[in-house]
């Protein structure tokens, strides 16, 4: 029945070891996003792909990247962690019909990612 | 600019009193979508409810309803007689038509619902 799903749920990763995240989305939604959400804040947008075009926020650091082979992957990878960079990861993802109209997200449980 | 204001960092109730979580919205545009999500501590983000700005009829689904006002730019959120299992952080979001879909968070609400 999952919909949005994010593996693994928990990550531990070494500072300055490359690590990557997965989400995957059986809803065939067109559009899929990244959150970084920190203890007790809301949930950040870091990108989002829109079918294939890639967009990613003005803030987002470059130690961020991200790929979507297909409509149901998406993968956010960090280069080299930080200890800033201890979250949660959240993946979501909508149809939107056209760039204007606003659909729902939904969103995947989450990777909390520890950085050691 | 748009932005989203849960004033109330914290609630805490005791089960079956009913409790009110404020969300305030600013906004430019006049096509406009605003959301609730819950968080429990599992950390999933749960979908509760989307509204558009050209409806303000308000909306009740089991113990929950929500209030909108355009008029004073709010979209409350009541859970009628708590039980434990609401004890969640609960964020109001809005979206605006032209930002093609980014959901701008309120700071959330953490609500505490003790036996």
């Amino acid at each position: 029945d999952a919909m949005v799903i994010q593996n693994p749920r928990y990550q531990v990763t070494q500072f300055g070891k490359p690590v990557t995240l997965s989400c995957s989305q059986t809803l065939n939604h067109n559009v899929m996003y990244w959150y970084q959400q920190k203890s007790s804040q809301a949930p950040k947008l870091l990108f989002h792909y829109y079918d294939k075009d890639f967009n990613n926020e003005a803030d987002t650091p470059d130690n961020f990247q991200s790929r979507r082979p297909n409509t149901s992957f998406c993968f956010l990878d960090i280069r080299s962690p930080g200890l800033g960079d201890a979250a949660m990861y959240l993946c979501a993802t909508s149809r939107d019909l056209d760039r204007v109209i606003t659909d729902t997200q939904y969103f995947g449980p989450g990777t909390r990612l520890t950085v050691l | 600019a748009q932005k989203v204001t849960q004033a109330q960092t914290e609630i805490s109730v005791v089960e079956k009193e009913d409790v009110t979580l404020d969300c305030v919205y600013e906004t430019r545009d006049t096509t406009y979508y605003l959301f609730w999500y819950k968080q429990p501590p599992s950390g999933e983000l749960v979908f509760l409810i989307r509204r558009n700005s050209f409806d303000e009829q308000n909306e009740i689904s089991g113990r929950y309803s929500w209030n909108f006002q355009k008029s004073t730019s709010s979209f409350n959120f009541t859970i009628t007689a708590s039980q434990v299992v609401d004890s969640a952080v609960y964020f109001c979001a809005l979206s605006e038509a032209r930002q093609g879909g980014k959901l701008i968070f309120g700071q959330g609400t953490e609500l505490s619902v003790k036996p």
